[in-house]
């Protein structure tokens, strides 16, 4: 079946870009649209945005200035970048497929990264 | 940016107990409406969506309805895998936003 597993540096600094890969495997990861979702203990669940091989693009106004997501499709993988990180940005971040209804029907295990210098 | 306002925040139940959490919406939404589960350490995991229907999977006791501004999600008779945080989600408009979540603890 389908899994979702991120990936990516648990510690940034300050300043710095956060980068983080989710890797599907058991399926493809064309003509779907991938989402990412943070939660904090200060925010609760927080969605990021979401992306889909043809480019297209949803991102949360309240980080659109500072997000970019990209897929390479010969490697099954999606990729977050969050620019100029603060300790606001410290959580545990969340892959996910967009199903039917628009829902988020497939999760992966979730990322924790911590913002300090 | 819609807002969900999930009721109670905590709430205290037996197992076999019936179990009812409320999610309003700042604006109607109709029925772009998902529920999800979350234990702890653990991803959330889909439980209903469209307002009402049962992702492929997820037992029977659980039941969501309504539309516009108000929803709920039920568990018929709890079991204890039940105990766990719940969020709703509107699917209705950019940004996609969450409840604050209710945590369904032991008695």
């Amino acid at each position: 079946q389908v899994q979702l597993r991120e990936s990516g540096p648990g510690l940034v600094k300050p300043s710095e870009t956060l980068s983080l890969t989710c890797t599907v495997s058991g399926g493809s990861i064309s003509s779907v649209y991938w989402s990412w979702i943070r939660q904090s203990a200060g925010k609760g669940l927080e969605w990021i945005g979401r992306f889909r091989s043809s480019g297209s693009a949803n991102y949360n106004p309240s980080l659109q200035s500072r997000v970019t997501m990209s897929m390479d499709t010969s490697k099954n993988q999606f990729f977050l970048k969050v620019t100029s990180v603060t300790a606001a940005d410290t959580a545990v971040y969340y892959c996910a497929r967009e199903g039917q209804w628009l829902v988020l029907d497939l999760w992966g295990q979730g990322a924790l990264v911590t913002v300090s210098s | 940016d819609i807002q969900l306002t999930q009721s109670p925040a905590f709430l205290s139940a037996s197992v076999g107990d019936r179990v009812t959490i409320t999610c309003r919406a700042s604006q109607g939404i109709t029925t772009y409406s998902a529920w999800y589960q979350q234990k702890p350490g653990k991803a959330p995991k889909l439980l209903i969506y469209a307002a009402s229907t049962l992702q492929s999977g997820v037992p029977s006791r659980f039941s969501g309805s309504g539309s516009g501004t108000e929803f709920t999600l039920t568990i018929s008779s709890l079991q204890p895998e039940d105990f766990a945080t719940y969020f709703c989600q509107q699917l209705y408009s950019y940004p996609r936003t969450f409840g604050q979540g209710t945590k369904v603890e032991m008695k």
